[in-house]
């Protein structure tokens, strides 16, 4: 079972640069969202889907891209990566029903300098 | 709109000893709440879940947590701590089509 499979696991980036964190699901499921985890502050929500078409934005959206072309695919875009967003970057899948449990990925450790 | 709080950003016991890890939740309606574990360097792991049908919710591994909704309270404990169950745990409530996620608590286990 693979489950939720994020690469690449590390990634250091300049200021400036771009590059896409890619996010893939095998369980079929409709909700596919990103979280970046930073000390002290919790996972908070980047971007969200519902469904291939469907993205939309959560908590902290400024400075990320999404698209969903697929429903196992669900990348994660940063157009001009800047020092703020050194974090650890989790994706998560999980059914559209309420109380159904998230299924994480392992995370991409992402340092910009 | 949901929110949650952890009470504790670290807590420290001995192996063998009880833990609790607290939280209260705030919510406009019945509330779908959650606690997953992360051990160093991994990613998130559900412990356990809040269901409705019974306000003490049993997870794995030992873990167990009570639903007060006079108080708020969705408490996380364990009898005797192990030294695997060192980790950070997060208390989550499901907001619309979003999980909200408090600070996190991080559990030491000392020897």
């Amino acid at each position: 079972n693979a489950g939720v499979t994020q690469t690449p696991k590390f990634q250091v980036l300049k200021t400036g640069q771009s590059m896409t964190l890619q996010c893939a699901q095998d369980m079929n499921h409709e909700y596919m969202s990103w979280y970046r985890q930073d000390p002290g502050m919790g996972l908070r929500l980047i971007h969200y889907s519902v469904g291939a078409g469907i993205t939309d934005q959560g908590e902290v959206p400024n400075g990320y891209n999404v698209s969903r072309s697929t429903t196992e695919d669900f990348p994660l875009r940063l157009l001009s990566a800047a020092p703020s967003q050194t974090s650890v970057y989790f994706c998560a899948s999980s059914y559209v029903q309420t109380n159904t449990e998230a299924f994480f990925g392992q995370g991409t450790r992402l340092t910009v300098v | 709109a949901q929110s949650v709080t952890q009470l504790d950003s670290h807590v420290s016991v001995s192996e063998g000893t009880p833990v609790l890890l607290r939280c209260n939740y705030s919510s406009s309606y019945s509330p779908s709440l959650f606690w997953y574990v992360q051990h160093p360097n991994k990613g998130l792991q559900l412990l356990l879940k809040y269901t409705s049908a019974a306000t003490l919710v049993k997870g794995i591994n030992g873990f167990e947590a009570e639903f007060k909704k006079s108080e708020t309270s969705f408490h996380l404990t364990k009898p005797s701590a192990h030294m695997s169950d060192a980790a950070e745990y997060f208390c989550v409530v499901q907001g619309a089509q979003k999980l909200v996620f408090g600070q996190g608590t991080r559990l030491t286990i000392n020897p």
